[in-house]
């Protein structure tokens, strides 16, 4: 089956610092790729998405890269803000499963000032 | 068009009564998808509706669920004869295109306390 694994936070940071989240993936199929974002009492919002290998998702500072020859898509960002304090979900979809999307279980992250 | 709204923000219920969800989609998409997240885990798939028609039904969804989309618009969850195992944030999202390219939107959910 398809399935979504993200290391475990919480993640603490300091204002300024790097920003890495790791995500693997099993997937019967070839997946489309994304990252989710749930800031404080919000709900869920599309991130960034790679559609396929070696593309590179990209909004608000965040990148993340599509890696098939490792399956992984691994978030990352060269300075945090406190804004981007939030629980951040790794997804993928396969096609032929119909759309739905599959989640990593969520990586939370608190960037202190 | 606001977005995926969904209706109510908060239930609380006693175990065993019935409750119903409402989705309001934005008004374009034709694809409709329901989850679950339970505290501190990621959303996992319900069901899912391209326009009126359901298509897929996931394992979780035992036979107390059901989902409804008429006329392809709004679509209600009703959970028959609540448990307290049914507590958690339910959330529907939207999608415009089969292939949900264009990514998903997700509304604020409806969270369930049953006690």
């Amino acid at each position: 089956g398809n399935s979504v694994t993200q290391m475990e936070g919480p993640v603490t940071l300091s204002e300024e610092a790097f920003l890495t989240i790791n995500c693997t993936y099993t997937a019967t199929g070839y997946p489309s790729l994304f990252w989710y974002v749930q800031y404080p009492g919000e709900g869920l919002q599309l991130l960034l998405k790679a559609t396929k290998a070696d593309d590179k998702g990209s909004n608000k500072g965040f990148e993340a890269t599509y890696r098939k020859e490792t399956t992984s898509f691994h978030l990352e960002k060269g300075s945090v803000q406190v804004s981007d304090s939030a629980v951040y979900f790794c997804a993928l979809r396969v096609q032929a499963a119909g759309n739905k999307l599959t989640f990593g279980g969520g990586t939370r992250v608190l960037v202190k000032p | 068009d606001t977005g995926v709204s969904q209706n109510p923000r908060h239930k609380i219920t006693k175990r065993g009564q019935n409750v119903t969800f409402r989705c309001d989609p934005i008004s374009e998409h034709n694809r409709l998808y329901w989850y679950r997240q339970t505290l501190g885990q990621g959303p996992e798939f319900l069901t899912y509706f391209q326009n009126e028609a359901q298509l897929e039904k996931s394992r979780l969804l035992s036979d107390r669920f059901s989902a409804e989309r008429p006329k392809g618009s709004f679509s209600t969850l009703e959970i028959q004869r609540t448990e307290q195992g049914d507590s958690a944030m339910y959330l529907c999202a939207s999608s415009l295109d089969w292939t949900g390219d264009y990514g998903y939107t997700f509304g604020s959910g409806t969270r369930l306390t049953v006690v």
